[in-house]
C-alpha cells in the first residue's frame, strides 16, 4: 500500500524557518518525480515545488523561489521542503504527493494527509 | 503560465439530479487534465485522470469529458457524499502546475 506521510509543521514567526519532510513507503520511492503543494486555509489548492526522480531537476512556483528548497534522500524514501524567510502568506497545509509515473495518467494518485505551516508572530 | 477557470463557484443540488462542473483553460492542456475531490479536513482525492478516465475506485456516476481548453467533470446522480469541494489540475504545461479555484457541491 503506498503511504505517503508528512512531518515538521508547527507554528514559526515570520522570517523563520522551518523543514518539511515526507516519508515515502509502498512503491518504489526513486523512480517517480515528487511534488509539494499547500492549501492556505479556506482557500484553494496551490503547487508548491517538484523534484526530479534523481533530484538532479527542481522547480518551484514563483511565489517560493530562493525561500524554499525541495530535495529527496532516495536511500531513506523521503522528501523534504526547507522553507525559509517564511511569511504570513505562507501559512497553510502542506502536502506530498507522488507525480504520475512513466505510462500512467496525469493525476495524482497519492498525496499525504498534510501537515500545517503557521506563520504568526 | 496556464490558468483554469472553473464554474460555477457553488451549485446546490439535491440527491439524484445530475452535477456538471466546467474548468476552463487559459491555453490547451490536451487531454492532460484531472479532477479531485476533497472533502473538509481530508487530502484532495483523484476521481478523473488524463480528462476522461476514472481512477481507481471511483464510482461510475463520476464522468469526465473534454480535451484542449474546455473541460466537463459530470456527476450523473448525486449522493449525499457527493458533497464536497472539486479542483482541476493541468499537467500539460509546466512550471507551474496549476490547479483550478474549485466548485463547491452543496446537496440539499
Amino acid at each position: 500500500e503506498v503511504q505517503l506521510v508528512e512531518s515538521g509543521g508547527g507554528l514559526v514567526q515570520p522570517g523563520g524557518s522551518l523543514r518539511l519532510s515526507c516519508a515515502a513507503s509502498g512503491f518504489t520511492f526513486g523512480n517517480y518525480w515528487m511534488s509539494w503543494a499547500r492549501q492556505a486555509p479556506g482557500k484553494g489548492l496551490e503547487w508548491v515545488a517538484k523534484i526530479k526522480q534523481d533530484g538532479s531537476e527542481k522547480y518551484y512556483v514563483d511565489s517560493v523561489k530562493g525561500r524554499f528548497t525541495v530535495s529527496r534522500d532516495n536511500t531513506n524514501n523521503s522528501l523534504y521542503l526547507q522553507m525559509s524567510s517564511l511569511r504570513a502568506e505562507d501559512t497553510a497545509v502542506y502536502y506530498c504527493a507522488r507525480d504520475p509515473g512513466v505510462g500512467q495518467g496525469s493525476g495524482w494518485s497519492y498525496w499525504g494527509q498534510g501537515t500545517l505551516v503557521t506563520v504568526s508572530s | 503560465e496556464i490558468v483554469l477557470t472553473q464554474s460555477p463557484a457553488t451549485l446546490s443540488l439535491s440527491p439524484g439530479e445530475r452535477a456538471t462542473l466546467s474548468c476552463r483553460a487559459s491555453q490547451s492542456v490536451s487531454s492532460h487534465l484531472a479532477w479531485y475531490q476533497q472533502k473538509p479536513g481530508q487530502a484532495p482525492r483523484l476521481l478523473i485522470y488524463d480528462a476522461s478516465n476514472r481512477a481507481t475506485g471511483i464510482p461510475a456516476r463520476f464522468g469526465g469529458s473534454g480535451s484542449g481548453t474546455d473541460f466537463t467533470l459530470t456527476i450523473s446522480s448525486l449522493e449525499p457524499e457527493d458533497s464536497a469541494v472539486y479542483y482541476c489540475q493541468q499537467f500539460n504545461s509546466w512550471p507551474p502546475l496549476t490547479f483550478g479555484g474549485g466548485t463547491k457541491v452543496e446537496i440539499k
